[in-house]
């Protein structure tokens, strides 16, 4: 079964550096999608990406955060000057072309854990 | 998006049904009913979706009455591998964002 595939698993990192998660969603979908949990803490959604550009994002997503779709098969996520709140669990998903009448679901990655000391 | 709520954890032992229920009482009319479950360390992974009555696959049922403002996740025999924490969530159309609650914690016991 396809999947979508994210590295690193784990970054480590200081604060105030930038850092960059990567992503491979599955290969026939069109919408992308980032998502984090803090430690104990719910899913939280970040933003969403379809045909090169953001469609919807939260107030999670500032100016620190960035989102870019390098070439056909990657999907990335920028994290400027990172803050130690900033440590979580990545998660990377995509979903199919959504249709009127039905809801495609979102498909996710097993996450890369960042950690900022 | 509709608020759900559901029980934050759940105790049963191996081979046994469980049944979670979802309530959503302010769900829309276009309004989708999705399932996920999310082991730790892991992504969330999409179990079961339905709009009304039953929808069945090889993981899961999903009983949806007809007024649509609850429905029921039911596992058959489940094994210690189902522990994990699962999410309802509704609305979710098109390709707008998840909203996850807190979710079950399902425990699973030999």
């Amino acid at each position: 079964e396809p999947e979508v595939t994210q590295t690193p698993s784990h970054q480590v990192t200081q604060m105030g550096q930038e850092v960059i998660l990567r992503c491979v969603p599955i290969s026939n979908h069109l919408y992308f999608y980032w998502y984090r949990q803090i430690l104990g803490q719910k899913v939280e959604f970040l933003v969403s990406f379809y045909n090169n550009e953001i469609s919807e994002k939260s107030e999670i997503f500032d100016d620190q955060f960035s989102v870019e779709r390098p070439d056909g098969s990657n999907f990335t996520l920028k994290i400027r000057s990172t803050k130690l709140e900033d440590s979580a669990m990545y998660f990377c998903a995509s979903s199919e072309v959504q249709l009127r009448d039905s809801n495609q679901p979102q498909h996710f990655g097993d996450g890369t854990r960042l950690s900022i000391l | 998006l509709a608020k759900t709520t559901q029980p934050i954890s759940m105790d049963s032992y191996e081979g046994q049904e469980v049944n979670i229920t979802c309530s959503h009482n302010n769900i829309a009319t276009n309004d989708y009913i999705t399932w996920y479950q999310q082991f730790p360390s892991q992504g969330p992974r999409f179990i079961i979706q339905g709009y009304k009555t039953k929808v069945t696959n090889e993981v899961a049922s999903l009983f949806i009455p007809a007024d649509r403002k609850s429905s029921t996740l039911s596992l058959p025999r489940v094994s210690l591998s189902d522990t994990a924490v699962y999410y309802c969530l509704v609305g979710a159309r098109g390709f707008q964002k998840l909203v996850f609650g807190t979710g079950t914690r399902l425990l699973v016991s030999p």
